[in-house]
């Protein structure tokens, strides 16, 4: 069965720095799709970033990029120069290409200091 | 464009009692999914949908879950009866495109079962 390891419950970083979150993934398969959410407090889940994995190029949305690393099914979430408003729940997702479900991380908490 | 509409926003029940919420996803999404999501952890598949048919339920607890999409818009997670453990957020999410996979998440029911 596919997990999501999210190893860091807690992350800190000052604004305006830069802040890699982790993420590491179990699967069999080899093509599948990886996402990033962000769940900012008393509001709702939004879409970060996504990543199919037969692409090798690593997406990047304005400040947000992730490594992905297919061999050692690893995911990182790259934030660069920090704001306040970037404060929230970070989850990490999977989803096979051939199935239904997306499987969540337990998520890593950033804390941004102004 | 309107997001995933949820209610109610918060419910606190005692043990045994019968609960529904109530999900509304944004128009012309097809997939719709119902998670649950315990404190510290990440979103849980209870239930996901396509059209009004049922794509993977293999997680819900049947003995007291249920959940219904009629014609293939809303729909309704109803729990009966109750217990401790349901105490969560349950949360509802849709996709345009279940081959593209990204969930636009509503901003959950918080259900505190007493």
């Amino acid at each position: 069965a596919q997990t999501v390891t999210q190893s860091q419950p807690e992350m800190s970083v000052q604004e305006a720095e830069t802040v890699t979150l982790s993420c590491t993934y179990d699967t069999s398969e080899s093509d599948y799709y990886l996402f990033w959410y962000k769940q900012p407090p008393s509001r709702q889940m939004i879409l970060v970033i996504r990543q199919e994995a037969y692409k090798q190029q690593n997406a990047t949305e304005n400040r947000f990029s992730v490594n992905f690393q297919k061999a050692a099914k690893s995911f990182s979430l790259k934030i660069s120069d920090s704001q306040l408003g970037d404060a929230a729940m970070y989850f990490c997702a999977y989803r096979s290409a051939r199935g239904f479900k997306t499987i969540f991380g337990a998520g890593t908490r950033l804390f941004v200091k102004a | 464009e309107a997001g995933v509409a949820q209610s109610p926003r918060y419910k606190i029940i005692e043990k045994r009692q019968s609960v529904a919420f109530w999900c509304n996803p944004i128009s012309g999404h097809a997939t719709l999914y119902w998670y649950q999501q315990i404190l510290g952890q990440g979103p849980k598949l209870l239930i996901q949908f396509q059209n009004n048919g049922v794509v993977d339920d293999s997680q819900l607890p049947k003995d007291r879950f249920s959940a219904e999409r009629l014609k293939g818009v809303d729909s309704t997670l109803k729990i009966q009866p109750a217990k401790l453990e349901d105490s969560a957020v349950y949360l509802c999410a849709s996709s345009l495109d279940p081959g593209l996979a990204v969930h636009f998440f509503g901003p959950g029911t918080r259900l505190l079962v007493l």
